[in-house]
């Protein structure tokens, strides 16, 4: 248990549906992550809040929205995907941006577009 | 571009030692860390350094030579509940993580 839940654990989803992947972090921390991770691949980054602010998009398709109302909850919508963005999608939080922290993980969703 | 290699896969015996390579190309560098990853669980902190020379933490020691873009990962005393994937991670000029794929560790009785 690292202080990270996400839900929900699985999702199988058609491209035309609209789904939402839901984290929340009980440390007190004050940035969060969403990573993707696809398998033998890096982890992506693809956002990152920093007191409730986006500070980073990777070059994300507008297909995924992130919405993060509070420093412990974030959310990423997801529309209209693609069978390749079937992956492991992982919340992580971290004490703050802009230092060499330990980042915290949740479990992560695994997301299956068919 | 940014670049962080190591291996795929690697299998060592129960009760043995284990050295898992690390090498890292990347814009700035404000330290190195190790994860590990259980099959369908999440990624979990192992190790961070920033200054060269070996940190050792119980049966795990972590190894960082900034010069040679360089790290290993050094498990002892294998046990079975080892078999995992380890995630080798650089923090770079901007404070973002760069993971390496990760290699899987097969642990054989």
């Amino acid at each position: 248990e690292t202080g990270v839940t996400q839900t929900p654990r699985h999702l199988v989803m058609g491209m035309t549906n609209k789904k939402s992947l839901k984290c929340e972090q009980h440390l007190g921390h004050n940035a969060m992550y969403w990573y993707k991770q696809s398998a033998k691949k890096p982890l992506e980054l693809m956002f990152v809040y920093n007191f409730k602010e986006q500070t980073e998009n990777n070059s994300v398709p507008s297909r995924f929205s992130p919405e993060c109302p509070n420093s412990s909850h974030l959310f990423l919508h997801l529309h209209t995907l693609q069978p390749e963005d079937s992956a492991l999608y992982l919340c992580a939080s971290s004490p703050r941006v802009a230092e060499p922290n330990e980042q915290y993980f949740g479990p992560g969703t695994r997301l299956t577009v068919t | 571009g940014q670049n962080i290699d190591q291996p795929t896969e690697m299998t060592a015996t129960e009760g043995a030692i284990v050295q898992i390579n690390c090498t890292y190309q990347t814009s700035g560098f404000n330290g190195l860390f190790w994860y590990q990853q259980h099959a369908g669980e999440a990624p979990t902190f192992l190790s961070y350094n920033v200054l060269d020379g070996l940190e050792e933490k119980g049966r795990f020691s972590s190894f960082l030579s900034r010069s040679k873009g360089y790290s290993y990962l050094l498990l002892k005393e294998l046990q079975m509940k080892d078999s995992a994937s380890y995630l080798c991670a650089v923090s770079d000029s901007n404070y973002q993580l760069i993971w390496g794929a990760g290699t899987k560790l097969i642990i054989k009785p």
